[in-house]
């Protein structure tokens, strides 16, 4: 089977560290996806891992460990316009899709 | 480059009538998508396409059809609209299937 499972709702203050995290069961391994999706707008591209460890985009981080069949999203230094949906996709034939993590950055 | 493209933005629609959602992508992408994103349900795959002339069923297609006549061109038909079809529909596209997709900017339906 395929499930995807991520934390509805997460609650951050502005200038701190947050991780949203992400865990999978697909058939067959091709990578996993993280998507930003502000209110009323499209999903777009943040990370791709399909290597285990940690890749650093600027305060964006992203990890993953292929045994434990695990991700997460590191975000720091947030920003108010940080505040957004963070979904957590694995391609297989197509993309499987998680329901999203709600971020809200407080001041 | 427009990226991806949809028509109508926004569009409201009696039980039963009928429309059809236009997407268009100009990055000569292979794969085409749509989805309808509903509040606490994530985004749900209702028919793709591998390329020009193909399409097939993803996870919701009931009360939907599709077509791709055009490469760049993947249309989305409602024959007979229902207030459950009320959602957010996106189209993505990309090169192959496990590579980035990029959607378009969403048309909001609201069937009465």
């Amino acid at each position: 089977g395929q499930n995807i499972d991520q934390p509805t709702e997460m609650t951050a203050t502005e200038g701190a560290i947050v991780q949203i995290n992400c865990t999978y069961q697909t058939s067959g391994f091709n990578g996993l996806f993280w998507y930003q999706q502000h209110a009323g707008e499209a999903p777009t591209f943040l990370s791709y891992n399909v290597l285990d460890g940690l890749e650093e985009k600027g305060r964006f981080s992203s990890f993953l460990s292929r045994s434990k069949g695990y991700s997460y999203l590191l975000l720091k230094e947030l920003q108010m316009k940080d505040s957004a949906s963070y979904l957590c996709a694995a391609p297989q034939n197509k993309l499987i899709f998680g329901t999203g993590t709600l971020l809200a950055v407080q001041p | 480059n427009a990226g991806v493209t949809q028509t109508p933005k926004f569009r409201v629609l009696k039980t039963g009538q009928s429309m059809t959602l236009l997407c268009a992508q100009d990055m000569n992408h292979e794969y085409m998508y749509w989805y309808r994103q509903d509040p606490g349900m994530g985004l749900r795959l209702i028919h793709y396409s591998v390329g020009e002339g193909t399409t097939a069923k993803g996870e919701v297609p009931d009360g939907y059809n599709v077509s791709r006549l055009k490469k760049q061109n993947f249309l989305l038909g409602l024959e007979s609209a229902a207030p459950s079809q009320t959602s957010v529909y996106f189209c993505a596209s990309n090169r192959a299937a496990q590579e980035t997709q990029y959607f378009g900017p969403g048309t909001r339906l609201l069937v009465l």
